[in-house]
């Protein structure tokens, strides 16, 4: 698992509320990356980080936030949640493999807005 | 856009036989890919990477890559049906490849093995 985990694994809540999703890893690796799967759409990056305090935006970013105070935690924020963003949310870090860098995924958050 | 294809499948195969599962990527200065397996509810899980042309091995399963082409695909040998999963194609877009790249993956292909 890459050493990486995501807290919460399920979550429920209504529109307009404000939901922060953890991605933790033991490892300090540099590069971490929040995706969002939906079907039809595969994975798509939402943020990602260089390193603390250093985030930038993906392809889909409307409406998230992100922050990395510390090297192993990475948090996701939806600020005024919405029907839309009904999802799965997967972490992923990146490691040196050889002659190249590898993702690897956290378990997932199975987020559903009411 | 840079654009990353795959049939969706279902893709049913014998049990034992091989399965072939394919990708087209549209950025030709792309370096490096990646093919990823999902269980279903599960997270993807890293199972080939391949950076340079020709077939790259490990166990039952084989990446080829035809950089030429802009296709890459996976070979799964003695299929079992274990191997029954959602495979997911990823593909570095870019020139370089430090670890900060943001990858572009296909919608996935859902592979069935069939007993």
């Amino acid at each position: 698992d890459a050493g990486i985990t995501q807290s919460p694994r399920h979550k429920v809540t209504e529109t307009g509320t404000p939901v922060t999703l953890r991605c933790h890893q033991t490892e300090n690796h540099r590069y971490m990356y929040w995706y969002r799967q939906d079907p039809g759409h595969g994975l798509r990056l939402i943020h990602y980080s260089y390193g603390v305090k250093d985030t930038d935006k993906g392809e889909v970013s409307d409406g998230y936030s992100v922050s990395r105070s510390k090297t192993e935690d990475f948090l996701l924020t939806l600020e005024s949640a919405t029907s839309s963003q009904t999802s799965v949310y997967f972490c992923a870090i990146s490691v040196r493999s050889g002659v190249g860098y590898e993702q690897y995924f956290g378990p997932g958050t199975r987020l559903t807005v009411t | 856009q840079k654009e990353v294809e795959q049939n969706s499948g279902p893709l049913s195969v014998p049990e034992g036989a091989i399965a072939s599962l394919n990708c087209t990527y549209s950025d030709r200065v792309s370096q490096s890919f990646f093919w990823y397996r999902q269980y279903s509810g599960k997270s993807p899980e890293l199972i080939m990477s391949i950076y340079s042309n020709g077939d790259k091995e490990d166990g039952r399963f084989t990446a080829q890559l035809n950089k030429a082409s802009q296709y890459v695909s996976l070979l799964i040998r003695d299929s079992q049906p274990s191997d029954s999963a959602t495979y997911l194609c990823a593909v570095n877009p870019q020139l370089t490849n430090f670890g900060n790249e943001k990858l572009t993956f296909g919608t996935g292909t859902r592979l069935t093995i069939i007993p």
